[in-house]
């Protein structure tokens, strides 16, 4: 079993659609969560990043950290054909300087 | 904001041939890392590197070896190119301070003919 799971897509919807993109982890001493953003033939882009539980918000997109079910969320409001990307999430351990465990990657596509 | 800058997008090399892949950052950060992409498998640790000359393997260090004789700049080599290294590879880097997101480079795609 992977450290972390997240289900590979596509995932499409149409504009202006709520997306819910999600992953699972078994570590339960993750601490730190994040986002990136990966469009086709560049390099992932920090979208969002997170301590321990809750939620934080920037503009249309919202993390949230369930850490009593192991489940970290990323909402995008208001989609638009430009959020078409991969989207990786990466967690993790506390005092931890370098290892961020990555999950494989959902692509999302928004039709106009 | 962070920039890296890996030197080649595209590079096509043969079989048996000796790769030199280079990146720079400009945030003085102390961390820099190599991954490779692959389709299904998400991003693999090659080597990352926490200070001049110092280098720790990561999950996938096989087939390659990295140098770092300055703090910018961060260079992954291929001793011996084979097929199975075509891929997409990523360099990253970050500030020391504990648990600091990484900012990677555009990457390099690379294949091995």
């Amino acid at each position: 079993q992977k450290e972390v799971e997240q289900d590979p897509g596509p995932l499409s919807v149409p504009e202006g659609a709520i997306v819910s993109l999600n992953c699972t982890y078994s570590n339960s001493a993750f601490q730190y969560f994040m986002w990136y953003r990966q469009y086709s033939r560049k390099g992932p882009e920090l979208l969002m990043y997170t301590y321990s539980s809750g939620n934080k918000e920037d503009g249309r997109f919202t993390a949230q950290v369930d850490k009593s079910s192991k489940y970290i969320s990323l909402f995008i409001r208001d989609s638009q054909p430009s959020d078409s990307a991969t989207y990786l999430c990466a967690m993790s351990l506390p005092y931890s300087n370098y290892q961020l465990i990555w999950g494989a990657g959902t692509k999302l596509i928004i039709k106009p | 904001d962070v920039k890296v800058t890996q030197s080649s997008r595209y590079l096509v090399k043969r079989t048996g041939e000796k790769v030199f892949l280079e990146c720079v950052q400009d945030m003085d950060h102390e961390n820099m890392f190599w991954y490779r992409q692959d389709p299904g498998l998400g991003l693999r640790l090659i080597y990352f590197s926490y200070d001049v000359k110092m280098k720790e393997k990561g999950d996938i260090p096989e087939g390659y070896s990295v140098s770092r004789e300055k703090k910018e700049r961060f260079s992954l080599i291929l001793e011996s190119a084979s097929t199975n290294q075509t891929s997409m590879y990523l360099c990253a880097s970050s500030s020391f301070r504990s648990n600091q997101p990484q900012h990677f480079g555009d990457g390099t795609r690379l294949s091995i003919l």
